[in-house]
C-alpha cells in the first residue's frame, strides 16, 4: 500500500461545478497537509495547506483534513476553465514528505 | 527571472549514455531536492540535500547520483541511462526555517527521453 493514495482521474467538469478532490494516507506522523497545483509544462506550486485536522478556506478553495480517517479533501466552488490543472496532495511530518499521484482536472467552458 | 532553473528543458539520449541535469536557485534556500514524475505514480523523491555537505537518498535513488556544488546548485546524473528512466524530472528547494511545512518551490522540469 502506498503511503498516499490519490485517484489520478482524469476528471472533467462543466464550468461552475463544484469539484471534490481527495487523498488517503497511512502515516499517522503527517502533520501538514498540502495541495499543490501543476499547470501543463510547469512545476507544481503550493495552493494551500492545513496544519493538523480541520478546514481552511481561501476564496473558492476549501481544504479539509480528517486525521481520524486519514482522509483529506480539496473543494473548488464555481470552477473556472483556469482551474484546469493537475492537483497533487502532499503531506509532511518532520523531514518526511510524500506526494500523491495527482488528479488531472479539466473544467470545460 | 525564475527562482529555480533547470537545464536542459528537454533531452533525448540513448541507452548507456551518461546524462547530467542541472539545477540552480536564487531563493537562498538551504534544502534542494530531485524528483521524477511519471503518469499515475506522481512525484517520487530521488535525492535530497539539506545543505552543501549533506546528501541523502530518496525512495528511488538506484541508477542516479547527485552533486551539491554550492548552496545554489544541485545536479543529478544518470551514469548509464536506461529506457525506464524516461520521465519528467523536477528540482525543488525549501527553506529549513519553515519547520514542518517544508513548502517546496519547483523548477520548470526537464523532460528526459531514453531511447
Amino acid at each position: 500500500q502506498k503511503e498516499v493514495e490519490q485517484d489520478p482521474g482524469p476528471l472533467s467538469v462543466p464550468e461552475g461545478a463544484i469539484v471534490s478532490l481527495n487523498c488517503t494516507y497511512s502515516n499517522s506522523a503527517f502533520q501538514y497537509f498540502m495541495w499543490y497545483r501543476q499547470y501543463s509544462r510547469k512545476g507544481p506550486e503550493l495552493l494551500m495547506y492545513t496544519y493538523s485536522s480541520g478546514n481552511k478556506e481561501d476564496g473558492r478553495f476549501t481544504a479539509q483534513v480528517d486525521k481520524s480517517s486519514k482522509y483529506i479533501s480539496l473543494f473548488i466552488r464555481d470552477s473556472q476553465p483556469s482551474d484546469s490543472a493537475t492537483y497533487l496532495c502532499a503531506m509532511s511530518g518532520g523531514n518526511d514528505m510524500r506526494f500523491g499521484a495527482g488528479t488531472r482536472l479539466t473544467v470545460k467552458p | 527571472d525564475a527562482d529555480v532553473t533547470q537545464t536542459p528543458r528537454n533531452r533525448i539520449t540513448k541507452t548507456g549514455k551518461r546524462i547530467m541535469l542541472e539545477c540552480s536557485q536564487t531563493k537562498g534556500h538551504d534544502r534542494m531536492y530531485w524528483y521524477r514524475q511519471d503518469p499515475g505514480l506522481g512525484l517520487r523523491l530521488i535525492y535530497y540535500s539539506f545543505d552543501v555537505k549533506d546528501i541523502n537518498k530518496g525512495e528511488i535513488s538506484d541508477g542516479y547520483s547527485v552533486s551539491r556544488q554550492a548552496q545554489a546548485k544541485f545536479s543529478l546524473s544518470l551514469e548509464s541511462a536506461i529506457p525506464n528512466q524516461t520521465a519528467l524530472y523536477f528540482c525543488a528547494t525549501s527553506d529549513s526555517g519553515t519547520s514542518g511545512l517544508n513548502e517546496q518551490f519547483f523548477g520548470p522540469g526537464t523532460r528526459l527521453t531514453v531511447l
